[in-house]
């Protein structure tokens, strides 16, 4: 099965600086990253996510990654702000045919963004 | 994240309790999960319903049992917990099983004790 790999398990940044988190995976038929964002005392928020025919995709301080040959895909956060100190999790997906929408996820991320 | 809502929030309970968790999806959607959130441990899938029906057992213990009366409401019956089993327990829904976005509610902290 999928095997999901996710780096570092906690980052800390000032805030206005840039957050980088990766994620590697080892099924090559997974077709679908997602990212989520979860803060203290509620479930996982989909922030943002990127499908196999796409290598890089942005909405406003955030964009994700994605190298299929290297079976790695990333999330980057710009000018970092206080709010955005939560735990990410990275999750990978072969969807569609056959098969149903499995989400395989990384171990998280804890980010601290300092002000 | 009122599109999924979860209750009760916190649950504490003894081995022996029965009790049950319960979801309810309000986006329409046609499939719904259970993971487990164990500290410092990647989510678990535990069931997977597609038009209420179960497609998915992720090999989780009997104590745990699913129900799915509807496409927009998901039970998880508990009995004869173990302290293991402590953990956040949350539920998502997506369009369909094979669509891939999952949509979380805000989990259930469960302490068995």
């Amino acid at each position: 099965g999928e095997n999901v790999e996710q780096h570092p398990s906690t980052l800390s940044v000032q805030e206005g600086d840039s957050a980088v988190i990766k994620c590697t995976y080892s099924d090559s038929a997974s077709n679908y990253f997602p990212w989520y964002k979860q803060e203290l005392g509620k479930g996982p928020q989909l922030i943002i996510d990127i499908r196999s025919n796409v290598g890089e995709k942005k909405d406003q301080r955030i964009a994700v990654t994605l190298n299929k040959t290297a079976k790695h895909f990333s999330l980057h956060i710009t000018e970092t702000q206080p709010e955005d100190s939560a735990v990410y999790f990275c999750a990978a997906s072969n969807a569609g045919g056959t098969s149903y929408g499995k989400l395989t996820f990384g171990q998280g991320t804890i980010l601290t963004v300092h002000p | 994240e009122t599109g999924v809502t979860q209750t009760p929030r916190h649950l504490v309970m003894g081995m022996t309790n029965k009790k049950s968790l319960k979801c309810e999806q309000h986006l329409g959607h046609n499939a719904m999960y259970w993971y487990k959130q164990s500290a410092k441990k990647p989510l678990e899938l535990m069931f997977v319903y597609s038009l209420e029906e179960r497609v998915e057992n992720n090999s989780v213990p009997s104590r745990f049992s699913p129900e799915c009366p509807n496409s927009s409401h998901l039970f998880l019956h508990l009995h004869t917990l173990q302290p293991e089993d402590s953990a956040l327990y949350l539920c998502a829904s997506s369009q369909e099983a094979r669509r891939e976005t999952q949509y979380f509610g805000p989990g259930t902290r469960l302490l068995v004790l």
